[in-house]
């Protein structure tokens, strides 16, 4: 079964810190996904990967940035944390070109920046 | 554009009653595909079924089934005999034409009452 982890369920950080996101998969999937969730405007793509050390920007990419040193780990970082980004994050990852296959997601990271 | 849209905020349905969700989207694109999330208050999107664009029949898993109608660009989900743990948010997600991204709907939250 694929297993998709973030290392924190709760964060809380202060403004103008650099914060990191930690997602972990376990299935050898090659695409990994965050996303940002908020009331009213369900889950918009900030950046996602589709290899190691590739990136590409989602809907919502400003404000942060992403890192993909090993296959099974991507990392979200916001580089100076302003409280419009305390929100939930999810990270997701599927393998590539299974079309009919769901994106796996992790637990969830919410996330609040005072 | 491609883009989905779920046009009920909240639902509440009375416990062993069928519900019904909608969802609409719009793609100008032949291939296409279609799923629904479950994500209770813990956060963790659990993942309850798949539409593919040139599947005939409607999709079912278990007490879930997806009303597909692909002329009116249409795939409710269709929850029979609602329990109580049915109760949670659902979102509805299209995957973009040759990637592995998907673009969520705003959500449903279904309260399931005794």
């Amino acid at each position: 079964d694929v297993k998709v982890t973030q290392s924190s369920r709760y964060l809380v950080k202060r403004t103008g810190e650099k914060v990191f996101l930690e997602c972990v998969q376990d299935m050898d999937h090659e695409n990994m996904f965050w996303y940002r969730q908020d009331p009213g405007l369900g889950l918009r793509l900030i950046y996602f990967s589709y290899d190691v050390k590739m990136k590409e920007k989602g809907d919502i990419p400003e404000g942060y940035s992403v890192s993909r040193e090993k296959k099974e780990r991507f990392s979200l970082i916001l580089e100076s944390a302003s409280t419009n980004q305390t929100s939930m994050y999810l990270c997701a990852s599927i393998g590539a070109g299974v079309r009919n296959q769901p994106q796996h997601f992790g637990d969830g990271t919410r996330l609040s920046i005072l | 554009a491609q883009k989905i849209t779920q046009t009920q905020p909240g639902m509440f349905v009375q416990e062993k009653e069928a519900v019904t969700l909608d969802c609409t989207y719009d793609t100008s694109d032949q291939s296409y595909g279609l799923f629904w999330y479950k994500q209770p208050s813990s956060g963790e999107m659990i993942f309850l079924i798949y539409q593919g664009s040139y599947d005939e029949q409607n999709a079912t898993e278990g007490r879930y089934s997806l009303n597909f109608q692909k002329a009116r660009k249409s795939a409710n989900l269709v929850i029979s005999a609602s329990q109580l743990g049915d109760s949670a948010m659902y979102f509805c997600a299209m995957r973009v034409y040759n990637t592995d991204k998907l673009i969520f709907g705003t959500g449903t939250r279904l309260q399931v009452f005794p």
